[in-house]
């Protein structure tokens, strides 16, 4: 079955403390995986997704297909990014993209 | 100019009630769905549709008719409200359905009393 497992519901850093938020999915097919970030009174918005491999607002995210894991990272965490964060699968067969539970993530000055 | 819009913001309402919530996206895109968030902020997918065809509909009870009168809308019906209807609902759009980012609206908060 396909699922997106984001096993810390809180994260909690000091500022310009590095952050990695994790994420594991089971997909059986080839992945098409996605971040997603909601900031206090915004819409939900893509961060990066893996295809493009780019780096956003310092984040950078690789998957390992060994490990069925995409985890997200940025070496210096600042306070702006204190949201909430979503790791995402999308079927491609299917129409339509899984999420994960969610990680808050608060940095701390 | 807001991409994907969704009315209304709020909505409180009665149990037993039936209610509304309209979408539109002005991306030109084809496929629009809706999601639910629930209060540990977990999101679901509810129903797909493409081409203002139904593709998606994840296990959701009969109570919720999707209804897509253009490409640009698709909007919900919740008919006989109970109380587990309570969560934010997310109404989002793609351009096509591989590799596609979501374009999400802002939200509607439903509260079922």
């Amino acid at each position: 079955a396909q699922r997106v497992t984001q096993p810390e519901k809180l994260l909690s850093v000091f500022k310009g403390a590095p952050v990695e938020l994790k994420c594991n999915y089971s997909y059986s097919g080839s992945p098409e995986l996605f971040w997603y970030v909601q900031y206090s009174r915004q819409r939900l918005q893509l961060l990066l997704r893996h295809i493009s491999r780019e780096s956003i607002k310092g984040f950078t995210a690789d998957l390992n297909k060994g490990e069925t894991s995409f985890h997200l990272k940025k070496p210096f965490a600042q306070e702006e990014d204190s949201a909430m964060y979503y790791c995402a699968l999308m079927d491609t067969g299917g129409f339509k993209t899984i999420f994960g539970a969610g990680t808050r993530l608060f940095v701390k000055a | 100019d807001t991409a994907v819009s969704q009315t209304p913001k709020y909505l409180v309402t009665q149990m037993g009630n039936d209610k509304s919530i309209k979408c539109e996206q002005n991306l030109g895109h084809d496929t629009m769905y809706w999601y639910k968030q629930d209060s540990k902020k977990f999101l679901k997918i509810m129903f797909s549709y493409n081409n203002k065809e139904l593709i998606i509909n994840e296990t959701v009870p009969n109570r919720f008719s999707p209804k897509s009168p253009d490409k640009a809308h698709l909007n919900l019906h919740i008919n006989s409200l109970e109380l587990g209807d309570s969560a934010v609902y997310f109404c989002a759009s793609s351009l096509g359905t591989v590799n596609e980012k979501l374009f999400f609206g802002s939200g509607t908060q439903l509260s079922v009393l």
